[in-house]
């Protein structure tokens, strides 16, 4: 049973509209969660993270909410552009399992020029 | 170099062929992991070394063997590899218990079994 969902396998956007990509998990011991940004033949890497004692972080384009009693998130990209056409993964960790993050099966974003 | 360097790019192995991934990080980190990723499916995470001592093995068959020489560098060796083991298969490295920016992850090696 996947502990970190993410419902929607691709998503299409406008460029310059808002993209909101989805996270959902099930472990209510998740106290901090990241989001990751993969190109292909790419590594993931680091875009934005929150803890629980939060319920947004902002960095720039990109906003993560976080709903604890909904255990949901989502990220904000706003405005989408087409260098931000990639896979997102949503990760989550346990303050007693420390680095080891349960990673989303990932979103597909497309920006449409 | 810099960040998280993983070789080979590509791999093709026969079934009956020995083979090894190696990964390498210069970033100072204490801790190092092997993900494979299938299409389709969420990152599955295969071993943790932590201060170089493999802390976890999620029941990852026994024909995939970690090696953690010290604290840079790591191997996974591949033996009898069977088709459905074809998958990117991602290094990464953190330092322990500091989970602010997570993982710092390599390109990856593409495997193909045949």
């Amino acid at each position: 049973d996947q502990q970190v969902k993410q419902n929607s396998p691709s998503l299409s956007v406008q460029e310059g509209r808002i993209s909101i990509l989805n996270c959902d998990y099930t472990n209510s011991m998740f106290d901090y969660f990241l989001w990751y940004k993969k190109y292909p033949a790419e590594g993931p890497t680091f875009l934005i993270s929150i803890s629980s004692i939060k319920d947004k972080n902002e960095d720039g384009r990109f906003t993560v909410f976080l709903n604890k009693s909904a255990k949901h998130l989502s990220l904000h990209i706003v405005p989408s552009q087409p260098g931000d056409s990639a896979v997102y993964f949503c990760a989550a960790s346990e303050r007693n399992y420390g680095q080891n993050f349960v990673f989303g099966p990932g979103t597909r974003l497309s920006v449409l020029p | 170099e810099t960040g998280v360097t993983q070789t080979p790019r590509h791999l093709v192995m026969g079934m009956t062929n020995k083979k090894s991934l190696k990964c390498e990080q210069h970033l100072g980190h204490n801790a190092m992991y092997w993900y494979k990723q299938s299409a389709k499916k969420p990152l599955e995470l295969m071993f943790v070394y932590s201060l170089e001592e493999r802390v976890e093995n999620n029941s990852v068959p026994s024909r995939f063997s970690p090696e953690c020489p010290n604290s840079s560098h790591l191997f996974l060796h591949l033996h009898t590899l069977q088709p459905e083991d074809s998958a990117l298969y991602l290094c990464a490295s953190s330092q322990v218990w500091d989970r602010g920016y997570g993982y710092t992850f390599g390109s990856g090696t593409r495997l193909t079994v045949v």
